[in-house]
């Protein structure tokens, strides 16, 4: 079954600070991996996505992702992290010709000065 | 180019009103989706519609009817709303034809059912 997991409900670091955000997938087929930040009351922007080749992704607002297959993760990283990163970030699978996205339950992205 | 929109915004509701959520695309995407978001539990997939004149159920279908009315528009009903419906509703559009692409979501409705 497709499922994704996002182990950490709410993180919170300090502005400046690293930061690296985990997603777990369990898929049949080959994924296709996905992040989306969701600001308060805002809709879903795509940050960066995996489809094949080079398995550290680079996307906007200097966001990378690194996917590791053996390991089934796509964890999401940003060196130095800014007061207007604070969000709900969610990842997702999908898969070739396959129409719907699986979500995780999202993290929550708390910065403090 | 507006990208999703949805309208309304926000909506509150009676038990067993009923009422329509309406969602549009200039992208001319062929698959349209609606999701709903509650605490906790990520989004999940109502309905989807691959292409104009096609509907399918997703996860959560219960309580709800879509119409895909052209290749821009996909509307999602409910016929007698209840507080478990309370929720905040995402429609989503992409491309086929080639895989894996991502999906354009719209800005949200948050629906109370009362």
């Amino acid at each position: 079954a497709q499922s994704v997991t996002q182990p950490d409900i709410h993180i919170t670091v300090s502005e400046g600070a690293s930061l690296e955000l985990r997603c777990n997938y369990s898929y049949g087929a080959t994924p296709y991996l996905f992040w989306y930040v969701q600001s308060p009351g805002q809709g879903l922007q795509l940050l960066l996505k995996y489809f094949s080749g080079d398995t550290l992704v680079q996307g906007i607002k200097g966001f990378e992702a690194e996917f590791k297959r053996s390991q089934s993760s796509f964890n999401l990283r940003k060196p130095s992290v800014h007061w207007s990163d604070a969000a709900e970030y969610f990842c997702a699978v999908g898969a070739m010709g396959a129409n719907n996205l699986f979500f995780g339950t999202g993290t929550r992205l708390t910065v403090i000065p | 180019n507006a990208g999703v929109t949805q309208t309304p915004k926000f909506q509150v509701l009676k038990t067993g009103q009923s009422m329509t959520l309406q969602c549009a695309q200039d992208m001319n995407h062929n698959s349209m989706y609606w999701y709903r978001q509650d605490p906790g539990m990520g989004l999940r997939l109502i309905y989807y519609s691959a292409s104009e004149g096609t509907t399918d159920k997703g996860e959560v279908p219960n309580g709800y009817n879509v119409s895909r009315l052209n290749k821009r528009e996909f509307s999602l009903r409910l016929e007698s709303a209840a507080p478990s419906q309370t929720s905040v509703y995402f429609c989503a559009s992409r491309e086929t034809g080639v895989w894996g692409l991502e999906q354009y979501f719209g800005p949200g409705t948050r629906l109370t059912v009362t």
